[in-house]
Formats: C-alpha cells, sequence, structure tokens
C-alpha cells in the first residue's frame, strides 16, 4: 500500500498570504492519480484538484497542484477567510492504492 | 444538481451490523463511469476509503475492513447500501457516501466529486 505523508500538520497564515501545502508518497504514484480535497468543519469534503494539477469545476484559479512521481505540492496563491479549513491529499488508481493523507490544517495566524 | 443523501440509525451496538443507504437524485446511479463510495471519519481524524460498488454489483473493499463490510446496490431505487458487521467503538465515525470517478474496464477507483452530507454513526451499548 502507497502512503501519503502531508506536511505540515498546521499551517498558520494571515489572509492574503500563500500557502503551500506538501503531499509525500512512500512510493511514486503512477499517471499522477493525485487529488487534492478540502474540508471546513461539518461540512462533507470537497474536491479542489485531480490528476495533481488540474481543477475541479467551480474552483477559483488561486488553488493550483503541481508535482509528480512521489512529492506533490497543493498552492493557494492569495488566502481568502473561506479559505481556513483542512485539506486532504488521495492517491487513486487500483483499489488497494486508494489512500488519503493525514490532512493539513490551515489556520489563520 | 447531483445529491447524495445517507440515511440510517445513528446508534448501533457493539457487535451488531452497521445498516446505511445512500439515496442519489439528480441523476442515475446506472451512468458510465461511475463508482458509488462509502467512506468514513472518526471524530477529529482523517478519511477512510471503505468501498466502492459500480451499478452491475461489481464492488472493491478496503482490505483492512474487507472481511466486515458489504456494499450492495438498487439500481431501481437509485440507492446503495454499506453493511458492516461485528461493529466496535472504533467503528464510531461520520460516514460518507460519494460518486467515484472510474475507468470500469481497467478496475481503475479514481477521485470523488460529489458527497453526501455524512451520517453520524456512534457504536455503543
Amino acid at each position: 500500500e502507497i502512503g501519503l505523508t502531508q506536511s505540515p500538520g498546521t499551517l498558520s497564515l494571515s489572509p492574503g498570504e500563500r500557502a503551500t501545502l506538501s503531499c509525500r508518497a512512500s512510493q511514486s504514484v503512477s499517471s499522477n492519480y493525485l487529488a487534492w480535497y478540502q474540508q471546513k468543519p461539518g461540512q462533507a469534503p470537497r474536491l479542489l484538484i485531480y490528476g495533481a494539477s488540474n481543477r475541479a469545476t467551480g474552483i477559483p484559479d488561486r488553488f493550483s497542484g503541481s508535482g509528480s512521481g512521489t512529492d506533490f505540492t497543493l498552492t493557494i496563491s492569495r488566502l481568502e477567510p473561506e479559505d481556513f479549513a483542512v485539506y486532504y491529499c488521495q492517491r487513486y488508481g487500483r483499489s488497494n492504492a486508494l489512500t488519503f493523507g493525514g490532512g493539513t490544517k490551515v489556520e489563520i495566524k | 444538481q447531483l445529491q447524495l443523501q445517507e440515511s440510517g440509525p445513528g446508534l448501533v451496538k457493539p457487535s451488531e451490523t452497521l445498516s446505511l443507504t445512500c439515496t442519489v437524485s439528480g441523476d442515475s446511479i446506472s451512468s458510465p463511469g461511475y463508482y458509488w463510495a462509502w467512506l468514513r471519519q472518526p471524530p477529529g481524524k482523517g478519511l477512510v476509503w471503505i468501498g466502492s460498488i459500480y451499478s452491475s454489483g461489481r464492488t472493491h473493499y478496503n482490505p483492512s475492513l474487507n472481511s466486515r463490510v458489504t456494499i450492495s446496490v438498487d439500481t431501481s431505487k437509485n440507492q446503495f447500501s454499506l453493511k458492516m458487521s461485528s461493529v466496535a467503538a472504533t467503528d464510531t465515525a461520520i460516514y460518507y457516501c460519494a460518486r467515484q470517478h472510474a475507468i470500469p474496464a481497467a478496475n481503475y477507483l479514481l477521485n470523488f466529486d460529489y458527497w453526501g452530507q455524512g451520517s453520524l454513526v456512534t457504536v455503543s451499548s
């Protein structure tokens, strides 16, 4: 099973700042089969990015994904108040590869 | 607009079977290219994929839960269901149903794009 490690665990930033979140896989992720989700308290996760760098429908362009192989990054160019949340990466492909990272909390500094 | 809604008991006794149903509206559960999935999230913790089902009935399960989980589909009602046997306190979680993109011919399960609001299930006597 491919494990996903997200860092940092918590990111303390101010609105308007840039956020850089990391997701590292224990083995190479084929075909860039990696997604990012945002989850706010009391809500279901929301798909942000799929295929490592493709924004989902309706996602603002301040969100971008990059990376390949074992290292992936979610960048929020300028944090808006509604962006403070927990972010998860997810590896997909064969069913034995379906796994989530432990999450990064982006909190207001 | 696609919507998913979980339903079922919020309290289950230890050793009993947890049963949840997800009702899909706004699209057919038989739409090609999609699996229908169950995930869970223990309080304050991360997301865990439980398993997924195609409209044909083909299933894929998380190996760590495989022995206790059964997912079924009822295309006539546009619903799919989860049964988890022999539950324990560690199965207490918010259970989500979701639509999952897939490449069925290759048995590839992809990302989740639509989610239900979640259903809290507590395992306690």
